[in-house]
């Protein structure tokens, strides 16, 4: 069984679109986070929900909104998406906020035309 | 602001050496440190995690020092094998007391049979 799975693997779509990222686990982690690896795989958190709560919430535009319906998902919505949102993102969890370690997905790979 | 940085960004070697690779960090005051491997086209995989209180973690071929008052950690990896290839990425705190990781772009392993 996968602990963390994202999907889709893949999104290719055009400027101006608006999509989504779903993540899910199964690890019965109290925390979620969202990262943003760039094309120099640079790796950098973009939000963290502990408890369905927002706790982390790093400068990243607007038009990225976390969504966590339950503990054990937590969604991303972008909207009006732009080509320097291309790269890799990926969904991980722990146990809490303090007591790593993290899991990760597999990353979903967007490319924006 | 904390800052990460790992040393060297690659490295090859032949099967059967014994590595060490480099993580330093700017601001001393963290919790705990995180060591991860990234394979190509996947997400990250925790290998060792060393609380504050703690000098140094040990997993089979694997041992992470940390010395918070240099603000070093170094992974060793012994007897390394072709498998071990990966990128090798080390994540702390972003400052004394935050929750949200910083991670440091990696050292970026080959080991040829």
């Amino acid at each position: 069984d996968t602990a963390v799975s994202q999907t889709p693997k893949y999104l290719v779509t055009q400027m101006g679109n608006d999509k989504s990222i779903k993540c899910e686990q199964n690890l019965g982690h109290d925390t979620m986070y969202w990262y943003k690896q760039d094309s120099k795989k640079f790796l950098k958190i973009m939000f963290s929900y502990n408890n369905k709560e927002l706790i982390i919430n790093e400068t990243v535009p607007n038009r990225f909104s976390p969504k966590s319906p339950d503990k054990a998902h937590l969604n991303l919505h972008i909207n009006s998406l732009e080509l320097g949102d291309s790269a890799v993102y990926f969904c991980a969890s722990s146990q809490d906020l303090q007591n790593q370690p993290q899991h990760f997905g597999d990353g979903t790979r967007l490319s924006i035309l | 602001k904390q800052e990460v940085t790992q040393i060297p960004a690659a490295l090859s070697v032949p099967e059967g050496e014994n590595l060490v690779l480099n993580c330093s960090f700017t601001d001393s005051a963290i919790y705990n440190l995180q060591w991860f491997r990234q394979d190509p086209g996947k997400g990250l995989t925790s290998l060792l995690l060393i609380q504050s209180s703690q000098r140094e973690q040990t997993s089979g071929r694997l041992n992470a020092s940390l010395d918070k008052s240099s603000g070093r950690s170094t992974l060793y990896i012994a007897a390394s094998q072709p498998g071990d290839s990966a990128t090798y990425l080390c994540a702390v705190p972003s400052s004394g007391g935050s929750y949200i990781p910083t991670f440091g772009r990696g050292t970026s392993l080959i080991v040829h049979p």
